[in-house]
């Protein structure tokens, strides 16, 4: 079974949409992590989120936010969508502290319009 | 400049041959190196950890040197299943945090 789940996998929409990505993890870890590939495929962190509390921001423009319903869940809700936001979103989870491995969803295409 | 740089590549290289990738960071407080795959349109997916002795996980050899802060990664043998993005990656141990490398193409072909 699959042990982390995104949906959408391909989202497009309109600018100045406010639009969701929800991520599912049956691993039952506590850290949970969103990051950004852009169109030069370079990945990059947005968010960490251990036990429902954000530890890591990184420099992310406040239009988006991590949502952490419950373990299991972090989504990534995203308002007033800018041309610049289209990219490859991944959450992610720890799958062993040692060795460290984090493992990724199969991602969400976003794409702005 | 980024934490962790590669050769974004491609490399192109026949089956059968050898190839090497490098990748340097600047943060000195790096304490766990690894390496990542990622296939066309797929997510990242581990590929090995990176241990200061070298560690080697069949045709694959990893290397730290952390004097020069470099890492590198030797695949023997290359079949055309390797083509694919490998990604230098680096672990900020205090925020738990991975700090990805913009990645290497390589194309293996026939």
């Amino acid at each position: 079974d699959t042990a982390v789940s995104q949906t959408p996998k391909y989202l497009v929409t309109q600018m100045g949409n406010d639009k969701s990505i929800k991520c599912e993890q049956n691993l039952g870890h506590d850290t949970m992590y969103w990051y950004k590939q852009d169109s030069k495929k370079f990945l990059k962190i947005m968010f960490s989120y251990n036990n429902k509390e954000l530890i890591i921001n990184e420099t992310v423009p406040n239009r988006f936010s991590p949502k952490s319903p419950d373990k299991a869940h972090l989504n990534l809700h995203i308002n007033s969508l800018e041309l610049g936001d289209s990219a490859v979103y991944f959450c992610a989870f720890i799958l062993d502290l040692h060795p460290y491995e984090q493992y990724f969803g199969p991602g969400t295409r976003l794409t702005v319009t | 400049r980024k934490e962790v740089e590669q050769d974004p590549g491609p490399f192109n290289v026949p089956e059968g041959a050898t190839v090497a990738f490098n990748c340097t960071y600047s943060n000195s407080a790096s304490q766990s190196f690894f390496w990542y795959r990622q296939d066309c349109r797929k997510e990242p997916k581990l590929l090995m950890s990176v241990y200061s002795s070298g560690n080697e996980d069949g045709r694959f050899t990893a290397q730290l040197n952390r004097a020069s802060q470099y890492i590198s990664l030797l695949i023997r043998d290359s079949k055309l299943s390797d083509s694919a993005t490998y990604l230098c990656v680096a672990l900020n141990t205090g925020f738990q945090k991975l700090v990805f490398g913009t990645g290497t193409r390589l194309l293996v072909s026939p």
